[in-house]
């Protein structure tokens, strides 16, 4: 059984980088023929909205909305994959998830519990 | 905004069926994509209760059900529960965006 952990500050300044870590367990996030590792958040009391994801070969598509300022990268010998997004504002205050994709059009099998993250000062 | 239009919210009462769409366009549900439906429970991370337009994962009960035509989806539920009260999310495709979109989430009261 896949499962998959956030990790990270709860609480970052306005302007400064907001970072995030998913440790995969139960899997290699490298399986051949594999997975899509993908960043969704919830605004607070709000819908869900994709930030990106990341193939097991490593290559990234982001959310256009986002693109200037996210990047998901891999760490295969922690088997964990990453968020960063910079210049954070207010308006990126919320529940960080990190999930499972088989393939781009589909379903999020797995998820972790999520990481509420707060920008203020 | 969403990419996919959902009702904000809708009730029933217990036994009863209720139905939650999910509207989106030729770049999403339109152009063929699939359609995926999350149940997420108050504190929780979704959970996925249909895949593939239709396809239930192990362990979700019969009493839900999807449907897709055109550029819309639909869930039923039928048999209300009062722990079916939860927010529910449809999620597809888009190739504009090359990338998933979710509607804005539907609150199902139990009545």
């Amino acid at each position: 059984q896949v499962q998959l952990q956030e990790s990270g500050p709860g609480l970052v300044k306005p302007s400064q980088t907001l970072s995030l870590t998913c440790a995969v367990s139960g899997g290699s996030i490298t399986t051949s023929g594999g997975y899509f590792w993908t960043w969704i958040r919830q605004h607070p009391g709000k819908g869900l909205e994709w930030i990106g994801y990341i193939y097991y070969s490593g290559s990234t598509y982001y959310n256009p909305s986002l693109k200037s300022r996210v990047t998901i990268s891999l760490d295969t010998s922690k088997n964990q994959f990453s968020l960063t997004l910079n210049s954070v504002n207010a308006a990126d205050t919320a529940m960080y998830y990190c999930a499972r994709v088989g393939s781009y059009w589909g379903a999020y099998d797995f998820w972790g519990q999520g990481t509420l993250v707060t920008v203020s000062s | 905004q969403s990419v996919l239009t959902q009702p904000p919210s809708v009730s029933g009462a217990p036994g009863q069926r209720v139905t939650i769409s999910c509207t989106g366009s030729s770049s999403n549900i339109g152009a063929g994509y699939d359609v995926h439906w999350y149940q997420q429970l108050p504190g929780t991370a979704p959970k996925v209760l249909i895949y593939g337009n239709s396809n239930r994962p192990s362990g979700v009960p019969d009493r839900f059900s999807g449907s897709k035509s055109g550029t819309s989806a639909s869930l039923a539920i039928t048999g209300l529960q009062a722990e079916d009260e939860a927010d529910y999310y449809c999620q597809s495709y888009d190739r504009s965006l090359s990338g998933s979109v979710f509607g804005g989430g539907t609150k199902l009261t139990v009545l």
